[in-house]
């Protein structure tokens, strides 16, 4: 059973870069049968999508954040990692990793619990 | 880009059946899904592809779409059914992935 993990730094300086790693137990981030999602949620707001990529490098990004994005795979480590660049408040966010079966429509399933990152000088 | 429209806010007695509604242009030509989120905790999938349940989600829980709406409907209420409910789908024409606002629970 997949399981995810998130993990980076809390706290993030304004115009700094933010980097997160999803660590992946119970499968192989090399499958082809999933691709690997970031999700956002701001506090008391809503979910965004990110972006998504596939174990050969394929990715998929919100055209909001497109071009601040990137999500890479190491398979060596059975990570995915996401950067977002230029950071604001803005961005202060729970952000999650999630699974998305190939073979599915879409869903994302399972989720990690979600690592908070805040923005502040 | 493909937008999704929740009403923000539902309220049902226990034992009642809530609906919470999904909206999107043509949105019976896509597979919806749907999360709940409880307070300090991440999504969890209720329902995929409109109507199918994950293992391990109650039979309460079920789901349809037509036309412009997609409904996820609670039957026999409980309090801990309270929570935030998303759609979501998987716009092909961009490869993107959708959600939508939200609409947060509320058993009275």
């Amino acid at each position: 059973q997949l399981q995810l993990q998130e993990s980076g730094p809390g706290l993030v300086k304004p115009s700094e870069t933010l980097s997160l790693t999803c660590t992946v137990s119970g499968g192989s981030i090399s499958s082809s049968s999933y691709y690997w999602g970031w999700i956002r949620q701001p506090p008391g707001k809503g979910l965004e999508w990110i972006g998504s990529i596939y174990y050969s490098g394929s990715t998929y990004y919100n055209p909001s954040l497109k071009s601040r994005v990137t999500i890479s795979v190491d398979t060596s480590k059975n990570q995915f990692s996401l950067k977002l660049s230029s950071v604001t408040a803005a961005d202060t966010a729970v952000y999650y990793c999630a699974s998305i079966a190939v073979a599915g429509t879409g869903w994302f399933d399972p989720w990690g619990q979600g690592t908070l990152v805040t923005v502040s000088s | 880009s493909y937008v999704l429209t929740q009403p923000p806010s539902v309220s049902v007695a226990p034992g009642q059946t809530a609906r919470i509604t999904c909206g999107g242009n043509n949105i019976g030509s896509k597979s919806v899904h749907w999360y709940q989120q409880k307070p300090g905790q991440a999504p969890v999938l209720v329902v995929y592809d409109d109507s199918d349940r994950p293992s391990g989600i109650p039979e309460r829980f079920s789901g349809s779409n037509s036309g412009n709406t997609a409904t996820l409907t609670i039957s026999r209420v409980e309090a801990g059914d309270e929570a935030d409910y998303y759609c979501q789908v998987w716009d092909s024409s961009s490869d993107h992935q959708v959600f939508g606002g939200g609409t947060k629970l509320t058993v009275l």
